[in-house]
């Protein structure tokens, strides 16, 4: 069973960074089969994907153009986890935010696990 | 970029009955290499994350109802749900996974009649 839990802070002030850790079991970060997505949900956008990380002999990361100037996701091995940091967050950028395995396996395909969510709200 | 329109966006059905929901893609998700449709379904409750139903347009996750299922291919897709219980009730999505960005319909809110 995988399991993802997301931590970080509720509450941004505008201008700042937004920081958000995914803390991965029964699945590693280096899976050879596994992409690490971050996708965000809000009433004005819907279900929004913001990026992912992954690793095929090296790291890979694909970023959606909203968002991809501001953002980085970066993958840490020794505590099997991956983060989100989204620079210069406006009131936009208010949503819940999840964290999701996804498979492209003949077997299984799609965003198959997902974290708990997390409500960011951006304001001073 | 992919884009993923659903209709209706809402939708009541007696208890029982059929619930239809349909995604339309913009551009083809069918990969002639494999003869896969990239595409998914969701179902999201409230204060949950969203829950894979199906992917590759027809393949139904483990654990998910038969009364559960997917159709179509290329640009068309279709979700079904045959039997409409009350847990059923739902938000439910389609999403393309067939290059990044990826990207979900708008969503379609399923309740009873």
């Amino acid at each position: 069973q995988v399991l993802l839990l997301q931590s970080g802070p509720g509450l941004v002030k505008p201008s700042q960074t937004l920081s958000l850790t995914c803390a991965i079991s029964g699945d590693s970060v280096s899976s050879n089969s596994a992409a690490w997505n971050w996708i965000r949900q809000s009433p004005s956008r819907g279900l929004e994907w913001l990026g992912r990380t992954y690793y095929r002999s090296k790291w890979y990361y694909d970023y959606a153009a909203s968002v991809k100037s501001r953002m980085i996701i970066s993958p840490d091995t020794s505590k099997n986890q991956f983060s989100l940091q989204v620079n210069s967050v406006t009131p936009e950028d208010t949503a819940v935010y999840f964290c999701v395995r996804q498979m492209n396996l003949i077997t299984t395909a799609g965003f198959d696990y997902w974290g708990q969510g997390t409500l960011v709200t951006v304001s001073s | 970029d992919i884009v993923m329109t659903q209709s209706p966006d809402s939708l009541a059905v007696s208890l029982g009955e059929r619930a239809t929901i349909n995604c339309k893609s913009s551009q083809s998700v069918f990969y002639s290499s494999n003869n896969k449709n990239y595409l998914a379904w969701y179902q999201q409750k409230p204060g949950q994350p969203p829950k894979k139903l199906i992917y590759w347009a027809s393949t139904r996750e483990s654990g998910v109802p038969d009364r559960f299922s997917g159709s179509g291919s290329g640009t068309d897709f279709t979700l079904t749900i045959t039997g409409l219980q009350a847990e059923d009730v739902a938000v439910y999505y389609c999403q393309h996974y067939y290059s990044t960005p990826y990207s979900f319909g708008q969503g379609t809110k399923l309740e009873i009649e």
